[in-house]
């Protein structure tokens, strides 16, 4: 069974800076691109970033609400997915969701439950 | 970017009844190298995270009832639920993966009539 579990989450104040965790199993993670995507209190989903495979030299790729202020990167040896997220602004408040990319296609085959990332004061 | 456009925002359909949800690009998600759409739909209930439904555009997921269909091509694509079930009850969200940055719709919520 496929399992993507975060962690990392919680309250952060502005400015702040925060890494998150996602542990993936019952898979060969290292041949998958994979993602972040979150999703403000009430609102849509929104990609933020993407790590590729080491087939593909892992490149990443940011969406422009994060880029220069976050990190995606991942530990194949212990199937791991993490991201630094530098500083925080209240419009960062959202469930973080890492997500799996079906193998050779782009799209999102699995979720993992999500974590709560908070940034208040 | 691509920008992705569900409509409506939100629908109600009786049990049984069919549902209809529309999805606009902004540009052609239609490969010429390959001849498919790059959109897939995702269905996401209360305090749960996203679920594949479609890829390709008309692909359905593994596990997923035929009652779920996808359809469309270039920049206009449509999810149909075809008989409404209580279990439906969620919202509703398009993707396209044509290029990075991935970008969702807004979401379309359905509820029972």
């Amino acid at each position: 069974e496929v399992q993507l579990v975060e962690a990392g989450g919680g309250l952060v104040q502005p400015g702040g800076s925060l890494r998150l965790s996602c542990a993936g199993s019952g898979f060969s993670f290292s041949d998958h691109y994979m993602d972040w995507v979150r999703q403000a209190p009430g609102k849509g989903l929104e990609w933020i970033a993407r790590t590729s495979n080491k087939v593909n030299s892992y490149k990443t790729f940011y969406a422009a609400s994060v880029n220069g202020r976050s990190t995606i990167s991942r530990d194949d040896s212990q199937n791991l997915l993490h991201l630094q997220l530098n500083s925080l602004n209240t419009e960062d408040t959202a469930m973080y969701y890492c997500a799996r990319a079906r193998l050779g296609d782009g799209y999102n085959l699995d979720w993992g439950q999500g974590i709560l990332v908070t940034v208040s004061s | 970017d691509i920008v992705m456009t569900q409509s409506p925002d939100s629908l109600a359909v009786s049990l049984g009844e069919r549902a209809t949800i529309n999805c606009k690009s902004s540009q052609s998600l239609l490969s010429r190298s390959n001849s498919r759409n790059y959109l897939a739909w995702y269905q996401q209930k209360a305090r749960q995270p996203p679920k594949l439904l479609i890829y390709w555009a008309s692909t359905r997921e593994s596990g997923v009832p035929d009652r779920f269909s996808g359809s469309g091509s270039g920049t206009d694509f449509t999810l149909t639920i075809s008989s409404l079930q209580a279990e439906d009850v969620a919202v509703y969200y398009c993707q396209h993966y044509y290029d990075t940055p991935l970008t969702f719709g807004g979401g379309t919520k359905v509820e029972i009539k």
